[in-house]
């Protein structure tokens, strides 16, 4: 019954590398979103998915940004060549939204957010 | 665009009263968010406030609305030490997507 959680809490990493983050949504939420925060900024939307599809792919930066959610439950946010300007806090969300509920309401679309993963490019 | 808008800082004495300002450009906007960020901690919501209100009130916290101005304002009653982090509005205008909009925070410092 736990909120949502991410793996791991923080990543250090060099520039050119590859690095997974992983997102643990709230028990039968089935609408996820991934958000980057960078330091002394608000959270900026990246993408969202309303059970395994990717509805809005919109704030990924480039082509090296990818994430899944195969079976509508964990996602990974997966970065490819790694820059240092991708470091970051990478936070996610989770909401009810789509299982009932109309949109425009607090109690389905409400997010949820897990402490985030830091990452680190050196 | 899609700017929200926040004072940067703000220092107040425990006790006093805190009152935290936000500006967004969308009068589409569905929601609008008062989330708490503590150091090293995720986002914690707050309150929210539904678009055809003005006010909302929830314990020691008030929320008001002007739509006309596009101005959102969070009043924090009798602050206390606990309360020192980093406040985000953020705007939710529904649809499709239902992303949030969040402005660049506002570190409120509470002085014992």
């Amino acid at each position: 019954g736990a909120g949502v959680s991410q793996t791991p809490s923080n990543k250090v990493t060099e520039k050119g590398k590859y690095v997974e983050l992983r997102c643990d949504p709230i028990s039968g939420h089935t609408a996820l979103y991934w958000y980057r925060q960078s330091l002394g900024q608000g959270p900026e939307f990246l993408i969202y998915f309303q059970g395994t599809g990717a509805a809005d792919d919109s704030g990924l930066p480039n082509d090296r940004f990818f994430a899944v959610r195969p079976e509508g439950s964990v996602s990974t946010l997966k970065i490819q060549r790694t820059e240092r300007g991708d470091s970051a806090v990478y936070l996610c969300a989770s909401s009810l939204r789509g299982r009932t509920g109309l949109a425009g309401n607090p109690s389905t679309d409400t997010q949820y957010f897990g402490p985030g993963t830091r990452l680190t490019v050196l | 665009g899609e700017d929200v808008e926040q004072s940067l800082f703000l220092s107040v004495r425990e006790g006093d009263s805190s009152v935290i300002n936000c500006t967004y450009t969308d009068s589409s906007s569905t929601y609008l968010y008062w989330y708490k960020q503590e150091p090293g901690a995720g986002l914690q919501l707050l309150t929210y406030i539904f678009s055809n209100m003005d006010m909302k009130q929830d314990q020691r916290l008030t929320v008001l609305l002007n739509k006309k101005d596009k101005h959102l304002s969070l009043r924090i009653a009798d602050t206390q030490t606990g309360d020192s982090a980093i406040y985000f509005c953020a705007e939710s205008r529904g649809g499709a997507t239902n992303k949030l909009i969040f402005g660049t925070g506002t570190l409120l410092a509470v002085q014992p």
